[in-house]
């Protein structure tokens, strides 16, 4: 079945700065890639995803990219803002529709 | 703008007793979920809903696990018989078709003691 790391657990930035975080998957069949920013108490919610024609995907500060050839994509957020601090997750879903999840990133900004 | 609600927010339970989760998924969706998620871990399928059955389930998902669409609007996890292991926050999730935005409750922190 489809196996997710994610990398790193935990990032400290400074307001301003970028933040990436990396994921890779191990299912060549998977073809959806959403991301969850996840707050304390709260479910995950869905920031951006892409999906497996598409090589990058952005929304304002948040972008995507995906590597089919290599099994791996990223999340970029720019200008990070203390707002932005909480827990990210990245998945992958193949057309069973589940989701299988990476273990998560913490980010912190720092004002 | 529409929500996915979970109810209790948080549940006490002995080990042994039957607990039940309830959810009411977005009310044009089709498709629906459970997920755990143990303290500081990853979030983890359970099981997916689709046309009065179930699509698809994890190994987690066991004999003890039931899940039930009692009426037009509502969306239950069952547990028969809870184990301390049992403890976690369970996230119900609701999709208008599949493989597409989940939109995820706040889900209900179960505690077995």
């Amino acid at each position: 079945g489809e196996n997710v790391e994610q990398h790193p657990s935990t990032l400290s930035v400074q307001e301003g700065d970028s933040a990436v975080i990396k994921c890779t998957y191990s299912d060549s069949a998977s073809n959806y890639f959403p991301w969850y920013k996840q707050e304390l108490g709260k479910g995950p919610q869905l920031i951006i995803d892409i999906r497996s024609n598409v090589g990058e995907k952005k929304d304002q500060r948040i972008a995507v990219t995906l590597n089919k050839t290599a099994k791996h994509f990223s999340l970029h957020i720019t200008e990070t803002q203390p707002e932005d601090s909480a827990v990210y997750f990245c998945a992958a879903s193949d057309n069973t529709d589940k989701l299988i999840f990476g273990t998560g990133t913490r980010l912190q900004v720092f004002p | 703008e529409p929500e996915v609600t979970q109810t209790p927010s948080h549940q006490v339970t002995q080990m042994g007793q039957e607990v039940i989760l309830r959810c009411v998924p977005i009310s044009n969706h089709l498709y629906f979920y459970w997920y755990r998620q143990i303290l500081g871990q990853k979030v983890e399928f359970l099981v997916s809903f689709y046309n009065n059955e179930i699509s698809e389930k994890s190994e987690i998902f066991d004999d003890q696990f039931s899940v039930e669409r009692p009426d037009g609007s509502n969306f239950t996890l069952k547990i028969r018989s809870t184990k301390l292991e049992d403890s976690a926050m369970y996230f119900c999730a609701s999709t208008i078709q599949g493989n597409t935005e989940a939109f995820f409750g706040q889900g209900t922190r179960l505690t077995v003691v």
